[in-house]
């Protein structure tokens, strides 16, 4: 069934250092990618996205790479600020008006000072 | 400009009791899809409503049930409620238009049940 694994489940990183969250999904005909960021007692923030027909896209110091050969991707946030603390989740869903998102389990990043 | 809303934040309620949630979308969205966060795990999908008719249903039991107002406002309702429906339930809003997907989700609905 369709699934998105995600890794790690909790990253520590020194304040002003990079992060690196990777997801993996297991359906092919899933074209749409997703990330959100969800603060304590909020819903999910979308943060990026990428499409299946663009490999990387950059907003400031947040990126993500996409490889649809391996069905991968990822996120990766450049000079971590403490407000970057938070739970982040990849998701994968197919663009078309009957779709559904599907979540990775999260990853819990703490910034440390 | 007003975000997606939900009502109420918080609820208790029994085993057995039914509940239902609300979801106002943002304005000119007319897509609302339904999820179930429990602690510590990612949203899981419930249903989509697109324009009033039920547009994907995800692996959930019939005492699940939703549907999709006129004004495009959205309520979810749970029978029969067990312990393991306690979760964060959240609404999501989409404009569904020229291949656009990005969903805007509310604050949720924290749901205890005891």
């Amino acid at each position: 069934g369709e699934n998105v694994e995600q890794h790690p489940s909790t990253l520590s990183v020194q304040e002003g250092d990079s992060a690196v969250i990777k997801c993996t999904y297991s359906d092919s005909a899933s074209n749409y990618f997703p990330w959100y960021k969800q603060e304590l007692g909020k819903g999910p923030q979308l943060i990026i996205d990428i499409r299946s027909n663009v490999g990387e896209k950059k907003d400031q110091r947040i990126a993500v790479t996409l490889n649809k050969t391996a069905k991968h991707f990822s996120l990766h946030i450049t000079e971590t600020q403490p407000e970057d603390s938070a739970v982040y989740f990849c998701a994968a869903s197919r663009m078309n008006r009957d779709d559904k998102i599907i979540f990775g389990k999260g990853t819990r990043l703490h910034i440390l000072p | 400009d007003a975000g997606v809303t939900q009502s109420p934040t918080h609820l208790i309620k029994t085993r057995g009791q039914q509940v239902t949630l609300r979801c106002s979308p943002i304005s000119g969205h007319k897509s609302v899809s339904w999820y179930q966060q429990v602690l510590g795990q990612g949203p899981q999908f419930i249903f989509q409503y697109y324009e009033k008719e039920e547009r994907g249903r995800g692996n959930f039991p019939d005492r699940f049930s939703a549907r999709q107002f006129p004004n495009y406002s959205s309520e979810l309702n749970v029978n029969a409620l067990l312990l393991g429906d306690s979760a964060l339930y959240l609404c999501a809003s989409s404009l569904v238009d020229r291949g656009t997907t990005e969903a805007f989700f509310g604050q949720g609905t924290r749901l205890t049940v005891v």
